[in-house]
């Protein structure tokens, strides 16, 4: 069965610090990999998918197959990205479009 | 375009009663899903739809039934709802691989 781990249930930092948010994922095939950001009370929104390799927000995250991890990474954290993030795995199987979420992880940027 | 529409935002319930949550989205996407949000335990998926007549269970459906007759509407009834049920409930569209859009919630109380 397809898992997405999330060690780190909080996460605090100081702001200009640098962040990585880890996630951990096990599955059978090749992985669909997103991030979901959750400003304080609000919908969760895409924040970075692997396969587009895209920068949102000062934010990064390489797929590393042989580790089985797809972490969260910004050089300098800022007050704005305090919030809960999700790592997400799509599948199981080639078309699905379900998502297997991680427990989240809620980042806390201090002044 | 308004997305992703959840109604209502709040609700309380007394436990035995039953209701349905309200989900509609503009964007002509097939996938369409439902999500329970709880602290420590992430998002779970309730159930999902890949179109119009076609739905399946996710990883918690007891006590929850959907019906996909459109496109465009996904509702999720609580048949008897239980205290068990108090939750954050998302509804959430997907076309091809871009990922989610997600509705801005309902927080549901059973008393």
């Amino acid at each position: 069965a397809q898992r997405v781990t999330q060690p780190e249930k909080l996460l605090s930092v100081f702001k200009g610090a640098p962040v990585e948010l880890k996630c951990n994922y096990s599955y059978s095939g090749s992985p669909e990999l997103f991030w979901y950001v959750q400003y304080s009370r609000q919908r969760l929104q895409l924040l970075l998918r692997h396969i587009s390799r895209e920068s949102i927000k000062g934010f990064t995250a390489d797929l590393n197959k042989g580790e089985t991890s797809f972490h969260l990474k910004k050089p300098f954290a800022q007050e704005e990205d305090s919030a809960m993030y999700y790592c997400a795995l799509k599948g199981p199987g080639a078309g699905s479009y379900q998502l297997t979420f991680g427990k989240g992880t809620k980042l806390s940027v201090i002044p | 375009n308004a997305g992703v529409t959840q109604t209502p935002k709040f609700q309380v319930l007394k436990t035995g009663q039953s209701m349905t949550l309200q989900c509609a989205q503009d964007m002509n996407h097939e996938y369409m899903s439902w999500y329970r949000q709880d602290p420590g335990m992430g998002l779970r998926l309730i159930h999902y739809s890949v179109g119009a007549g076609i739905t399946d269970q996710g990883e918690v459906p007891n006590g929850y039934n959907v019906s996909r007759s459109t496109t465009e509407d996904f509702p999720l009834r609580l048949l008897s709802a239980a205290p068990s049920q108090t939750s954050v409930y998302f509804c959430a569209s997907s076309y091809d691989d871009y990922g989610y859009t997600f509705g801005s919630g309902t927080r549901l109380t059973v008393v």
